[in-house]
C-alpha cells in the first residue's frame, strides 16, 4: 500500500504561472482532503472532494484557485497565475469515508515556492 | 470556527522527561484526533477519541478528553529524541480543523 501520494514533492513557479498539484489517494479511498500549511502556521482546510463532486469547498480563495477529482486518476488543486502569497506546502489526506472514525491519511505535500 | 487551538506553542524537555500538550476546542465534537508533524514531512495519525471516552492509551501517548471542558490533552511518556515535532489536535466536522500545533523539542 503506497499511501497517498503527492506530486511533485517541490515545485518552484514564477509569478503569473500555473502550478498543479496532484493527490493520488490511497487505495480504496474516495474522500479527498486539500490543506495549506503556511510557513509558521498550521494546516488550513481548503476542499473536500468525492470522486467527481466538491463536497465542501469553504476553504478555497474564491480566485484563481480550484480542483477536481476525476472519476478516474489522481485529484488536481490548480493555481493560476500564482503569487508569492501562494508559496506554502499544500497537503492532501484522503479517507475511506467521511473521516469521522478513521482519520486520514496525509501525503508528503507539495511545497510550492512563487519566484 | 470549530478550530482546536494547543497550547503550548512550544515545548522543549530533556529527553526521558514527559511532555504535555493540550487542545481546546469551540463547539460540540463527535470525535477528536491528534497528528504529529515531523519537519518538512506529512502529517501523522497519533490517536482518536471519541466523544463518549475520557482517556485513550497507545503505547507512550495518553489522550485525554473532558467535553464539558472543551478540551483535550496529550501526554508523551518517557520521551526520546525522536518524538521532536509539531503536534496538532483536529476536531470533526464536514472536514477536520487544526490548531497551529505545539512544537516540541526533545533534547538528548
Amino acid at each position: 500500500n503506497a499511501g497517498v501520494m503527492q506530486n511533485p514533492r517541490h515545485l518552484v513557479r514564477r509569478r503569473g504561472q500555473e502550478a498543479r498539484l496532484r493527490c493520488s489517494p490511497m487505495k480504496g479511498h474516495s474522500h479527498v482532503y486539500w490543506y495549506r500549511q503556511l510557513p509558521e502556521e498550521g494546516l488550513k482546510f481548503m476542499v473536500y472532494l468525492q470522486k467527481e463532486n466538491i463536497i465542501d469547498e469553504s476553504g478555497m480563495p474564491k480566485e484563481r484557485f480550484s480542483a477536481e477529482f476525476p472519476k478516474e486518476g489522481p485529484s488536481i488543486l490548480r493555481i493560476q497565475q500564482v503569487v508569492r502569497g501562494d508559496s506554502a506546502a499544500y497537503f492532501c489526506a484522503s479517507s475511506p469515508s467521511g473521516g469521522y472514525s478513521y482519520g486520514y491519511t496525509f501525503g508528503s505535500g507539495t511545497r510550492l515556492t512563487v519566484v | 470556527s470549530q478550530q482546536g487551538e494547543e497550547d503550548p506553542q512550544a515545548l522543549s524537555i530533556q529527553e526521558g522527561e514527559n511532555a504535555t500538550m493540550n487542545c481546546s476546542y469551540k463547539t460540540s465534537i463527535n470525535n477528536l484526533q491528534w497528528y504529529r508533524q515531523n519537519s518538512g514531512r506529512g502529517l501523522v495519525h497519533l490517536i482518536l477519541i471519541r466523544s463518549n471516552e475520557r482517556e485513550k492509551h497507545s503505547g507512550r501517548l495518553r489522550v485525554t478528553l473532558d467535553t464539558s471542558k472543551k478540551s483535550s490533552s496529550l501526554l508523551i511518556t518517557a520521551s526520546r529524541a525522536a518524538d521532536t515535532a509539531s503536534y496538532f489536535c483536529a476536531t470533526d466536522g464536514n472536514q477536520f480543523y487544526f490548531g497551529t500545533g505545539t512544537s516540541l523539542t526533545v533534547i538528548p
